[in-house]
C-alpha cells in the first residue's frame, strides 16, 4: 500500500503568523483530503483535493498529483488552529491511509 | 444530511469482555470503513464495506474483531474478549466512493479496558 509521510511533525506559532504543512505520497492518489483533529478527537475536513488549489477562508491547499505531494497553508493563525492536521489518500478505490500528521500549536 | 453517527461515544469494559459498536453512514453512502487510533497516532486503517460486502481487512484486525453490515445500512464492529491493548478511538467513516469520494467521519467510540 502507499505510504504517507507528513512535515514537519510539529510546529509552534505565534497567533498571526502563517505556516506550510507538507504532505507526501509514495504513490498517486486519486482521493486526497485534509483534516483536523480538533482536542476532542474529532476528525474536520478541510480539504477534498486530489489535485489543483483550493482556498477557504484563511486556509488553502494545493496538490501536485504528479509530484505526489500536498501542501496545505494556514494565514493569520489562531488559537482555535490548534490541533493535528492530517492528510490522507487512496490509490484507486483502496482505503485511505493517514500521515502521521502534524500537531500545531498556535500561541497568544 | 445529518452526518455518521456512532455509538456509543465512550466505553469502558474491563478486560476479557466483549463489546460492540455502531456507526450508522450518511445515508446515500455505499462506502463504510472503520478506523483505530491510538494516542499520538494518525488513525489506522482496519477494514471497510461496498454495501454489505466487506472487501478488505487490515491484519490490525485479528481474530477478535468482527465486522458486519448486514443490509448495506449501519455496521457494527464487536472485539470479543477485550485487551488493554485494544484502548483506543474507534473511527468510522463513509463515503459515496470508491472513486473521486472524500470520506465523512463520525465523532468516533473512545474504548477503555481496564
Amino acid at each position: 500500500g502507499i505510504q504517507v509521510e507528513q512535515s514537519p511533525p510539529d510546529l509552534i506559532l505565534q497567533e498571526g503568523a502563517n505556516s506550510t504543512l507538507r504532505c507526501n505520497f509514495s504513490d498517486s492518489v486519486n482521493n486526497l483530503q485534509w483534516f483536523h483533529q480538533n482536542p476532542w478527537g474529532q476528525l474536520i475536513n478541510l480539504f477534498y483535493i486530489p489535485s489543483g488549489t483550493k482556498q477557504n477562508g484563511r486556509l488553502s491547499a494545493t496538490t501536485v498529483a504528479t509530484e505526489r505531494y500536498s501542501l496545505l497553508y494556514i494565514s493569520s493563525s489562531q488559537t482555535t488552529d490548534s490541533g493535528v492536521y492530517f492528510c490522507a489518500g487512496d490509490n484507486y478505490g483502496q482505503n485511505f491511509v493517514f500521515g502521521p500528521g502534524t500537531r500545531l500549536s498556535v500561541l497568544p | 444530511d445529518t452526518g455518521v453517527s456512532q455509538d456509543p461515544r465512550h466505553k469502558i469494559t474491563k478486560r476479557g469482555q466483549n463489546v460492540t459498536f455502531r456507526c450508522d453512514p450518511i445515508s446515500e453512502h455505499n462506502r463504510l470503513y472503520w478506523y483505530r487510533q491510538t494516542l499520538g497516532q494518525g488513525p489506522e486503517f482496519l477494514t471497510y464495506f461496498q454495501n454489505e460486502a466487506q472487501l478488505e481487512k487490515s491484519r490490525l484486525l485479528s481474530d477478535r474483531f468482527s465486522a458486519e453490515r448486514p443490509k448495506g445500512s449501519f455496521s457494527t464492529l464487536e472485539i470479543q474478549r477485550t485487551e488493554q491493548g485494544d484502548s483506543a478511538m474507534y473511527l468510522c467513516a463513509s463515503s459515496q466512493g470508491p472513486y473521486n469520494s472524500p470520506l465523512h467521519f463520525g465523532n468516533g467510540t473512545r474504548l477503555t479496558v481496564t
